[in-house]
């Protein structure tokens, strides 16, 4: 049973680029989740795709946008980047079946911003 | 809003020995989802063990147990029979209902486990 894969695992960008990450659920999984891990810190929430749409935001810009496809996998794309965009990003899949569903994270891609 | 405060940002324990990690939190909610997740050195990010809020009885899975005190907002991670492989870096977190509304995690304790 394949967990949650994420490409790449490393990128570098220069500011003012663009970026696009990837992530694929665990299987049977529907939602999934981004967060973003600066160097130090707990993880942040950005947002929520289910069904195709986002379902939740955190207080993110509009800078950060994301998509989900109908085979559940995800993008992250994040336009205009800041040197502050440097961190880890986290994705995390889970079924929607709103009462035991937990999320179950990937292994990152590491964003370094020039 | 919803915080989650983890106040030993570097705990140490020998080999065989117990740790406990601290965590509390702030909530309006009555229903909600407490969990602990193990970030080691290659990043991925992994659950530990979770804990329902409705429920009484604290979690355990095999060596690692929790004392969930919901009156307090207090949620803390006991490590029975540390080993080398516990070392990591430990999040508290929270959610609302189900597990899939947004976690929100606190900053993390980083444990070391002494041979």
């Amino acid at each position: 049973d394949a967990g949650v894969t994420q490409s790449p695992t490393h990128l570098i960008k220069t500011r003012g680029q663009q970026v696009t990450l990837r992530c694929s659920p665990k299987s049977g999984h529907d939602t999934v989740s981004w967060y973003q891990q600066a160097l130090g810190q707990g993880p942040q929430f950005i947002f929520q795709y289910y069904e195709e749409e986002e379902r939740q935001r955190g207080n993110f810009p509009d800078r950060f946008s994301g998509h989900q496809f109908p085979n559940y996998s995800s993008e992250l794309n994040v336009n205009a980047l800041l040197l502050g965009d440097s961190a880890l990003y986290l994705c995390a899949s889970s079924f929607f079946s709103g009462i035991t569903d937990t999320q179950y994270f990937g292994p990152g891609t590491r964003l370094t911003v020039l | 809003a919803q915080t989650v405060t983890q106040s030993q940002p570097e705990m140490s324990v020998q080999e065989a020995e117990t740790v406990t990690l601290s965590c509390t939190y702030d909530t309006s909610e009555s229903d909600y989802y407490l969990f602990w997740y193990k970030q080691p050195p290659s990043r991925q990010m992994i659950l530990v063990i979770r804990q329902e809020a409705y429920k009484q009885q604290n979690a355990t899975e095999n060596r690692f147990s929790v004392n969930f005190q919901k009156a307090a907002k207090s949620f803390s991670l006991k490590i029975s029979d540390s080993q080398l492989g516990d070392a990591a870096m430990y999040f508290c977190a929270y959610t609302t209902q189900g597990g899939s509304e947004k976690l929100v995690f606190g900053k993390g304790t980083k444990l070391t486990v002494n041979p």
